[in-house]
């Protein structure tokens, strides 16, 4: 089947710090990845994807590359700020399918 | 601007009662989900309906019902509520294309008591 594990919380950093939050999944089929980031009383908001291997999505400093050889697609940002502050999900979908699987979300809390 | 509202944003119910959660978008995406959030399980999809009078059971249907009348709706329905349904419950909606992104409504936090 189709799933997504994610490095479980809460991570913890102070500003300026570098972040990784590591994120495999399973999938039959071609899937794209993606990740969501929630902030406090907010519903999902994309952060950012990509659909096809060695594609690096990125955005707002954030960025992850989807590698099909170790099927991985992990979060990395150079220099995190407080108001990185949030919960972070991975997800998958296969090609033409409107089924999304998502990890069960990691917490980063960015200290001053 | 276009958007995605849910409604309530908080409810309170008790065990056996009839609750529906409102779900509007006005993108006129085709594409409408329901997922329910829970500590350590992330987003689970519950119902997902791609287009009018078309609806589907996602991976935790049980309990819950939908109908889908028009594009810019999706009710979800709990048809006798129960404490195993206390959640935080999101709605969603994407174009019809292949790496359609999904948009997601702000959220309900249902307690069933």
């Amino acid at each position: 089947g189709n799933s997504v594990t994610q490095m479980e919380g809460p991570v913890t950093l102070s500003e300026e710090a570098f972040l990784t939050i590591n994120c495999t999944y399973t999938a039959t089929g071609y899937p794209s990845l993606f990740w969501y980031v929630q902030y406090p009383g907010e519903g999902l908001q994309l952060l950012l994807k990509a659909t096809k291997a060695d594609d690096k999505g990125s955005n707002k400093g954030f960025e992850a590359t989807y590698r099909k050889e170790t099927t991985s697609f992990h979060l990395e940002k150079g220099s995190v700020q407080v108001s990185d502050s949030a919960v972070y999900f991975c997800a998958l979908r296969i090609y033409n399918n409107n089924d999304m699987r998502f990890g069960a979300g990691t917490r980063l809390t960015v200290k001053p | 601007d276009a958007e995605i509202t849910q409604s309530p944003r908080h409810k309170i119910t008790e065990t056996g009662r009839q609750v529906t959660l409102a779900c509007h978008q006005t993108w006129n995406h085709n594409n409408m989900f329901w997922y329910r959030q829970d500590l350590g399980h992330g987003l689970r999809l519950i119902h997902y309906s791609y287009g009018v009078h078309d609806t589907n059971k996602g991976e935790v249907s049980d309990g819950y019902s939908v109908s889908r009348s028009n594009t810019e709706d999706l009710p979800l329905t709990l048809e006798s509520a129960a404490s195993s349904q206390t959640s935080v419950y999101f709605c969603a909606s994407s174009v019809v294309q292949a790496f359609g992104t999904q948009y997601f409504g702000p959220g309900t936090r249902l307690t069933v008591l």
